[in-house]
This record gives C-alpha cells, structure tokens and sequence, in this order.
C-alpha cells in the first residue's frame, strides 16, 4: 500500500525558514517523480514544485510564487521527500501536501499525503 | 486567484446530475489533453477521478464522467449520491515553463 506521510509542519514568523518531509512507503521511491502542492485555507490547490527521478536527472522545477525561496530535495537511502521553505510570507500559509507524479498513470498526482499545516504569522 | 476557473458552488438532488466546468486558455486546458479532476472531502487528502480528460482510474464509478471543448473541461457526476457531496478541483498540465494549473475548486452540495 503507498503511503505519504509528511511531518514538520508548524507555525513560523514571517521572514523565517521552515522544512517540511514527506516519508513514503510501499513502492518504487528512487523511481518516482514527487510533487509539492498546497492549499490555503478556504483556496483552491496549488502546484509548488517537483523533483525528478535520479534516473530522469534529479532535476527540480518551481511554481514562479515561490522560486528562489523554497527548495525541494530528496533522499533516496531514506524514501523521504523534502521540502525547504526559506523567506516565508504570510500569503504562504496553507496545508502541505506531497504527492506522487505519474507513478501509475503519466501527468497526473496520483498518490497524496494528508498534509502538513504551515503557518506564517507574527 | 486560481489559473482555472471554477463555479464556487454546484448543487443536485440524489439521482440527479450535475456538470462542473472548468474554463482556462489555450496555454493549458486548450493546449493539452492532460486535464484532470480530483475529489477532495473536508480535511481529506484529493483524489483522483478523471485524468487525461475522459479517462477513470480503476475502482472509479462510471457515474464519473469527463470531457472537454476547447479551452473549457467539464466534470459530470450522473445519478448523485449522498457520498458524492465534496469539492471537486480540475488540473490541466501547461507546458514545460508553469508546468501544472489548478482551478478554485467547487463544492457540490447534495441535497
């Protein structure tokens, strides 16, 4: 069974640094391309970023919101996914979910986490 | 403000159907045939329901429907049932620069 299970989430004042992860189990992790997404409370979802597989470059793609300031890495040894929130503002607050991309169907999200609540206030 | 656009709100009796819209541009939902419609109960992770615009992942009710004309997608739930109330979000791949879009997401009321 696939299972997402991120951890890390919090509150943090604005300017401040975050970081977020994501442990998966129950498939191929090194063959996986993994996906950030996020909601704020009471919007709709968000598309924050991706890593690629090793295989497929290991490379890493970021919605233009929050370019230069987050990062996404992963560490294939321990199945887990991160995400590095640098600089945050209160416009980034929302539920972090990590999720599978196109590990069973190509181009979509297929297996999701239950999210990490992030918080940016003073 | 979402890059697709989607009724806040969509409402049907049991038995019914209803049809969700989801409007973009021809750099995304009219561009590609990569639009996909998640199912997302509150406080719950989404889920998805139709991916590749027609298509339903396997264990997916047939009652779930998709399709699209031009830069317009739509999601059609036929004979409503009570579990079928939640929101529901549309997607669309938009190239190899913004890479993925979401829609606002609708909250479909059962009543």
């Amino acid at each position: 069974e696939v299972q997402l299970v991120e951890s890390g989430g919090g509150l943090v004042k604005p300017g401040g640094s975050l970081r977020v992860s994501c442990a998966a189990s129950g498939f191929t992790f090194t063959d996986a391309w993994m996906s950030w997404v996020r909601q704020a409370p009471g919007r709709g979802l968000e598309w924050v970023g991706h890593i690629k597989s090793k295989t497929d470059g290991g490379t890493t793609d970021y919605a233009a919101p929050v370019k230069g300031r987050f990062t996404i890495s992963r560490d294939d040894s321990k199945n887990t996914l991160y995400l590095q929130m640098n600089s945050l503002k209160t416009e980034d607050t929302a539920v972090y979910y990590c999720s599978t991309e196109g590990l069973l169907l190509v181009n979509v999200f297929d297996y999701w986490g239950q999210g990490a609540l992030v918080t940016v206030s003073s | 403000q979402s890059a697709l656009t989607q009724p806040r709100s969509v409402s049907g009796s049991p038995g019914q159907s209803v049809t969700i819209s989801c409007s973009g541009t021809n750099s995304d939902v009219g561009a590609y045939d990569h639009v996909t419609w998640y199912q997302q109960r509150p406080g719950k992770a989404p889920k998805l329901i139709i991916y590749d615009v027609i298509k339903r992942p396997s264990g997916v009710p047939d009652r779930f429907s998709g399709s699209k004309s031009g830069n317009t997608a739509s999601l059609t739930i036929s004979g409503l049932q009570a579990e079928d109330e939640a929101d529901y979000s549309c997607c669309s791949y938009a190239g190899s620069y913004t890479f993925w879009v979401f829609g606002g997401g609708t909250k479909l009321t059962v009543l």
